[in-house]
């Protein structure tokens, strides 16, 4: 079984500071770890993913995120936020890979103050 | 990359009827699902769309109420049937292959009264 827990259901920055959105996975195998940013009324795009090749993934508008096997994390961050990162951002774990298999985080809410 | 256009964008609808979405992919995919994400709440798997046969539906879905249909590669169709308020919500589609991530529509935004 997987199981994906995001560890804060919002996050409020100020624009131009860092920003950290935190998640951990559960996966009886090597998983494939993706982050989906879905804004008001939009679908779901693919912000970055995690597929057993380097740790540090880098993704689109300067975010990226780390595996951590030992911590079984998998935390997203961009060094300074903008006003257009306002969104809802979900973290996905998957033991199929592709497109299949997937569990989403319940998601962060993620607030940018001027 | 793949694009998946989906209608109705979003639909008011009474209670009792019947609402049919289009999901429609602009090149050949192995895997299509439909996703059901409820208000202020994360994306639940419906079912796994399977061309020409039966979909498979996740625990808590049943045929009678989603029926889903897949004649071929790049297009399927979900049914919210004898719909009820519960029923309201985001319904996506998403399309991918076993090497890809999943890509996703914008989403139905379903209301029902």
């Amino acid at each position: 079984a997987q199981s994906v827990t995001q560890l804060d259901s919002h996050v409020s920055v100020s624009e131009g500071t860092p920003v950290l959105l935190r998640c951990n996975y559960s996966s009886s195998y090597s998983p494939s770890l993706f982050w989906y940013v879905q804004h008001p009324n939009k679908g779901l795009q693919l912000l970055l993913k995690y597929t057993s090749a380097a740790t540090l993934v880098k993704g689109i508008n300067g975010f990226e995120a780390e595996f951590k096997k030992s911590e079984t994390s998998f935390h997203l961050t961009k060094p300074s936020a903008h006003m257009s990162d306002a969104a809802e951002y979900f973290c996905v774990v998957s033991d199929r890979g592709g497109a299949d298999g997937l569990t989403f985080g319940k998601g962060t809410h993620l607030i940018i103050q001027p | 990359s793949a694009v998946i256009s989906q209608k109705p964008s979003r639909d008011i609808c009474q209670r009792g009827t019947s609402l049919t979405i289009q999901c429609q992919v602009d090149s050949q995919v192995t895997m299509m699902f439909w996703y059901r994400q409820q208000p202020g709440q994360s994306l639940t798997l419906i079912a796994t769309a399977n061309q020409g046969s039966e979909a498979t539906y996740e625990s808590g879905f049943v045929i009678d109420k989603f029926p889903i249909s897949r004649p071929n590669l790049t297009f399927s169709t979900l049914t919210v049937s004898n719909m009820s308020p519960e029923d309201s919500s985001i319904y996506l589609c998403s399309a991918g292959t076993p090497n890809t991530e999943a890509f996703f529509g914008q989403g139905t935004r379903l209301t029902v009264v």
